[in-house]
This record gives C-alpha cells, sequence and structure tokens, in this order.
C-alpha cells in the first residue's frame, strides 16, 4: 500500500530535550516535506526537500533541522524544543510532474511541549 | 508571495444542503489550486484540484472551477451528507518549489 508514514503518532516532552519525528515514503517521490498545522493558521511549510541532499526552508524553519540521506526517509529534528512548537505537524511527498501534483500526506505527529 | 483567503468556519449544515466554501488567493505566476480534506484524526487528502483557467476540478459530488479573473476557487456541492463533515482546505502551488500555501481550513458539520 503506498503511504506516507510518521513516528511517533503522539509525544508529550520538555523544553529544550532534543527529538526527532520520522517519516518515510515508499512511492518513490522526490520531493518530500514538513508542514505544522495550528489553528486558524492552517498548514505552514517549515522545510522541504526536491531530492537526496537537496533541502530547503519553508516559511517557518526557526527552531527546525532536516535531513534527507535516503530518497525515502525525510526526518525532522529539534534540537532544543520550546513551547511554542506545541503543535500537529504533517510530512508530505509529491509524485516528480511539474504541475498539478499532488501531495500525499502522513497521518500527522501531535507534539507538546511543556 | 502567494496567500489563500479561505471562508471563515465552523459551518453547520443540515443533511443534503447545498454548500459553498469560498476561496481566493494572490499567486506570483500561474498557479496550480488544490482543495483537501481532512477527517477527524487523520492526514490530508486531496479532494480535487485544477491547474488551468476554467478547468472544472470534481470528486465525490464536490466542484471547483479555477476562476483567473476572480482569482477564485470556490468549493460546492449540491448535497452534503454527515459523511462530509470534514476540514477543508484550499491550497494553491506555483514556482519550481512545488510549495504549496494552504488557507485556515474551513470546519464543516454535517447533522442528520
Amino acid at each position: 500500500e503506498a503511504q506516507v508514514t510518521q513516528n511517533p503518532r503522539y509525544l508529550i516532552t520538555v523544553t529544550g530535550k532534543k527529538l526527532t519525528v520520522t517519516c518515510s515514503q515508499n512511492m518513490n517521490h522526490e520531493y518530500m516535506s514538513w508542514y505544522r498545522q495550528d489553528p486558524g493558521l492552517g498548514l505552514r511549510q517549515i522545510y522541504y526537500s526536491m531530492n537526496v541532499e537537496v533541502t530547503d526552508k519553508g516559511d517557518v524553519p526557526e527552531g527546525y533541522k532536516v535531513s534527507r540521506k535516503e530518497k525515502r526517509n525525510f526526518p525532522l529534528i529539534l534540537e532544543s524544543p520550546s513551547p511554542n512548537q506545541t503543535s500537529l505537524y504533517f510530512c508530505a511527498s509529491s509524485v516528480p510532474d511539474r504541475k498539478g501534483y499532488e501531495q500525499y500526506f502522513g497521518p500527522g505527529t501531535r507534539l507538546t511541549v511543556t | 508571495g502567494n496567500s489563500v483567503t479561505q471562508m471563515e468556519g465552523p459551518v453547520t449544515l443540515s443533511e443534503e444542503a447545498f454548500l459553498t466554501i469560498n476561496c481566493t488567493y494572490t499567486a506570483t505566476g500561474y498557479p496550480s489550486l488544490f482543495w483537501y480534506v481532512q477527517y477527524p484524526g487523520e492526514g490530508l487528502q486531496l479532494l480535487l484540484k485544477a491547474t488551468k483557467a476554467d478547468d472544472k476540478g470534481s470528486n465525490k459530488g464536490f466542484e471547483a472551477t479555477y476562476r483567473k479573473e476572480t482569482t477564485s476557487f470556490h468549493l460546492e456541492k449540491g448535497s452534503v451528507q454527515v459523511s462530509d463533515s470534514a476540514v477543508y482546505f484550499c491550497a494553491i502551488s506555483s514556482g519550481s518549489a512545488r510549495q504549496l500555501t494552504f488557507g485556515s481550513g474551513t470546519q464543516l458539520t454535517v447533522l442528520p
């Protein structure tokens, strides 16, 4: 089954404790992306990757890191989480055609930073 | 930069009522337009899309037409069902970065 998986689905942590949210897709997609969803703000892009070893900032990259060492994986790293990073996070991947591409979303990771 | 303005929610309708959710956008270039749906506890799923002016996207009884002159992509359904209860997001993309810009989302509740 074609899918995007994220782990963990739920995470409660404390300020300053490094964490990683994993994302994996089995569709051989070149493009992958991370979003955060906050009430009233919709989804905002954190980082994206056009291919292996190619990453770039989205609209809200501060406090986050990413890496793309393999095509299927795109982990999101919070080196020193803060309460304002409490949010619902989605990973997405996309087919490589030029226009009208569909992004496939993972089920989400709900992160609470206390 | 790109931006999307979406009708504020929440929207509550009775089953079989007509649905319209307004969406307007500003963008550089010639964007593609999307509606995504998020059912409770799930990730987003593509509902429909349109890639050029006057295109009509349709799926599951929902429709939206790409109106370049009014920069709009309003979502419509003639007769909603309880199972349509979800959050609906309008989104646009343009440029080579394939970045999606989302509206704030509209919560739809359909009552039996």
